[in-house]
């Protein structure tokens, strides 16, 4: 089975304008994990989407919403962009057992 | 926030050593995992210990648990120049329902060959 994708890999924007990433996770995964890894803050946890519905989420302001879609693929939208959202996103995606299958992660970068 | 802390933040071994990671969390767990990543590339899962097991091994891993304390340890033996990387441990919380781990700040493993 291939693996987590992730997309774009590498994304420069500016501050107030808004960004989409997108995830498609493993073939059969129905649940799409969303983590920020900072080095000030390491990694914390955004949310996560299990059958089109958010079934957890982190402690993080409106700006960041996601979605899944019905094949799974999720995308995750930051909204008002600010210098402190620079960040490596992840994604993983869980099989409804207990290990997470990650992505590459996509490298944001914001001016 | 991170659920916990990882000791130490940073450890340099020659081949062949072996290496000793220490992580602590703060709430009740279903499970504790360690994870490896690369260089700021995605995270692979390494090995996963429930709350009621001790001890886990897989292959030159080896993982303890000690829920009293609320602490875990990852050993590495017989390590390789292969294994450098940053080695986190994540906590499934008890009672959640579905995935939403939290990480420690993770350790930065050189092993020099």
């Amino acid at each position: 089975k291939a693996g987590v994708t992730q997309t774009p890999r590498y994304l420069i924007k500016t501050r107030g304008q808004q960004v989409t990433l997108s995830c498609s996770p493993i073939s059969g995964h129905r649940s799409v994990s969303w983590y920020q890894q900072t080095p000030g803050q390491g990694l914390q946890f955004l949310f996560e989407y299990f059958s089109e519905t958010q079934r957890n989420k982190g402690n993080f302001p409106g700006r960041f919403s996601g979605r899944q879609f019905s094949n799974s693929r999720s995308e995750m939208n930051v909204s008002t962009l600010e210098l402190g959202d620079s960040a490596l996103y992840l994604c993983a995606s869980n099989d409804s057992g207990n290990e997470q299958f990650f992505g590459p992660g996509t490298r944001l970068t914001v001016l | 926030s991170q659920q916990g802390e990882e000791d130490p933040q940073a450890l340099s071994i020659q081949e062949g050593e072996n290496a000793t990671m220490n992580c602590s969390y703060k709430t009740s767990i279903n499970n504790l995992q360690w994870y490896r990543q690369n260089s700021g590339r995605g995270l692979v899962h390494l090995i996963l210990i429930r709350s009621n097991e001790r001890e886990k091994h897989s292959g030159r891993l080896r993982v303890t648990l000690d829920t009293s304390k609320k602490s875990s340890s990852l050993l590495i033996t017989a390590s390789r120049a292969a294994d450098t990387a940053s080695y986190f441990c994540a906590t499934d919380p008890r009672g959640n329902a579905g995935n939403m781990l939290t990480f420690g700040g993770g350790t930065r493993l050189m092993v020099k060959p």
